[in-house]
């Protein structure tokens, strides 16, 4: 089975853009978050969806938003991005969620440098 | 909000040596992850722990629910285990549903 996916690997945007990553869980897996990782730190919440609904959202602005579509793939999608947004973006998958207990798996995330 | 603490930052240890890591967090949780990063971005999960102990190959995670305290050891070390550790909690009760990551670990093993 695939494990979880995520395009694009690597993009490149300018100061003001808007940028869709996206994401596909393991089959059979409801659950997706999605989490920002800056250079040299841990990775910071930023979204969880299951059944298609958000169940919890971290400190980040507006200009983030997320969506989980009816095969429970998702987006996430940063809008006027800021140099500070440059990161490595993960998404998870887990059956339900990771405050369910489940074991959760990650994608190798997509690597978002702003200029 | 719960704060996740890791220690030692960096550790560099010759192949064989046992290797423990530590990780305490401030409030009570309903599981812990111990995570693996390699340089190239990928995480992959270790081991969830909600109590006591989990061995899995040469690697042991042990977890003490009072103390809010966790261990992750590496028994006869070798430099293929040279990555980022990271321990990672998930809060009990409600609220965001995603997990609250330590900074990691940068272990490096040399042959």
């Amino acid at each position: 089975d695939a494990g979880v996916t995520q395009s694009p690997t690597h993009l490149i945007k300018t100061r003001g853009q808007q940028v869709t990553l996206r994401c596909s869980p393991i089959s059979g897996h409801k659950s997706v978050s999605w989490y920002q990782q800056v250079l040299g730190q841990g990775p910071q919440f930023i979204f969880q969806y299951y059944e298609k609904e958000e169940r919890g959202r971290g400190n980040f602005p507006d200009r983030f938003s997320a969506r989980q579509f009816p095969n429970y793939s998702s987006e996430l999608n940063v809008n006027a991005l800021l140099l500070g947004d440059s990161a490595l973006y993960l998404c998870a998958s887990s059956w339900r969620g990771a405050h369910s207990g489940n074991t959760i798996y990650f994608g190798e995330g997509s690597w978002l440098t702003v200029v | 909000k719960n704060e996740v603490e890791q220690s030692p930052q960096n550790l560099t240890a010759q192949e064989g040596e046992f290797i423990t890591i530590n990780c305490s967090y401030s409030v009570g949780i309903s599981a812990l992850h111990w995570l693996q990063q390699h340089p190239g971005g990928g995480i992959v999960s270790l081991f969830m722990l909600s109590s006591g102990k989990k061995k899995h190959g040469r690697l042991i995670a042990t977890i003490n629910i009072q103390e809010k305290h966790s261990s992750l050891h590496i028994t006869a070390s070798h430099p293929r285990d040279s990555a980022v550790y990271i321990c990672a909690v998930s809060d009990s009760g409600g609220g965001a549903d995603g997990l609250t990551f330590g900074k990691g670990t940068h272990l490096i093993i040399q042959p």
